[in-house]
């Protein structure tokens, strides 16, 4: 029963660089996001996906890129990475997109700081 | 653009109270869905409620009811008989295409 899985939980960056965020959901899921909730702040879209091969920008994209090849997998890059960044990330999936109210199961977060 | 609006930063309540919890939104949408999570210490987003716009009768979840005014934009979540795990910071958020937006939260300290 794993649902929405994000790795790692805890990660320190220096300032520039790049590393990975990874995500997968075993609930052959279609729509598939990206969050992050800055301290004290409610959750950020950067990038979500509606199925394998297309994903587009959310809310706050910049300084970040997704990849969908499959549909259980779901990374998030960050490239440079910056003082700014510092956040929670969570990724989340649904079957459809919120216009259905379908439920989005959300992973455990992943608490990232930038040093 | 949609937003969420969630007025009260922070609030607290005895055990066994009952709280209410605020939130107004704004679009120009006619269907949309909107929900309530919690979010405990540890972080995770657990799903406490929904309500669909166009249905009229508010939804109920054991303790936790909500008012849902569509006139007015305004979906608040009442919690009654607040027990200590409720403890927690509480997300109003709206939903109408592809994601969720959500409020700033409000975080909700139950003493007993």
């Amino acid at each position: 029963n794993a649902g929405v899985t994000q790795t790692p939980k805890f990660r320190i960056l220096k300032i520039g660089q790049s590393m990975t965020l990874q995500c997968t959901q075993d609930m052959n899921h279609n729509y598939m996001y990206w969050y992050r909730q800055d301290p004290g702040m409610g959750l950020k879209l950067i990038y979500y996906s509606v199925g394998a091969g297309i994903t587009d920008k959310g809310e706050v994209p910049n300084g970040y890129n997704v990849s969908r090849s499959t549909t259980e997998d779901f990374p998030l890059r960050l490239e440079l990475a910056a003082p700014s960044q510092t956040s929670v990330y969570f990724c989340a999936s649904s079957y459809s997109g919120d216009s259905s109210g379908n439920t989005i199961y959300f992973g455990e977060g992943s608490w990232l700081t930038v040093v | 653009a949609q937003t969420v609006t969630q007025s009260q930063p922070e609030m607290s309540v005895q055990e066994a109270e009952t709280v209410t919890l605020s939130c107004t939104y704004d679009t120009s949408e006619s269907n949309y869905y909107l929900f309530w999570y919690k979010q405990p210490p540890s972080r995770q987003m657990i799903l406490v409620i929904r309500q669909e716009a166009y249905k009229q009768q508010n939804a109920t979840e054991n303790r936790f009811s909500v008012n849902f005014q569509k006139a007015a934009k305004s979906f608040s979540l009442k919690i009654s008989d607040s027990q200590l795990g409720d403890t927690a910071m509480y997300f109003c958020a709206f939903g109408a295409g592809t994601a969720l937006i959500f409020g700033k939260g409000t975080t909700l300290s139950v003493s007993s």
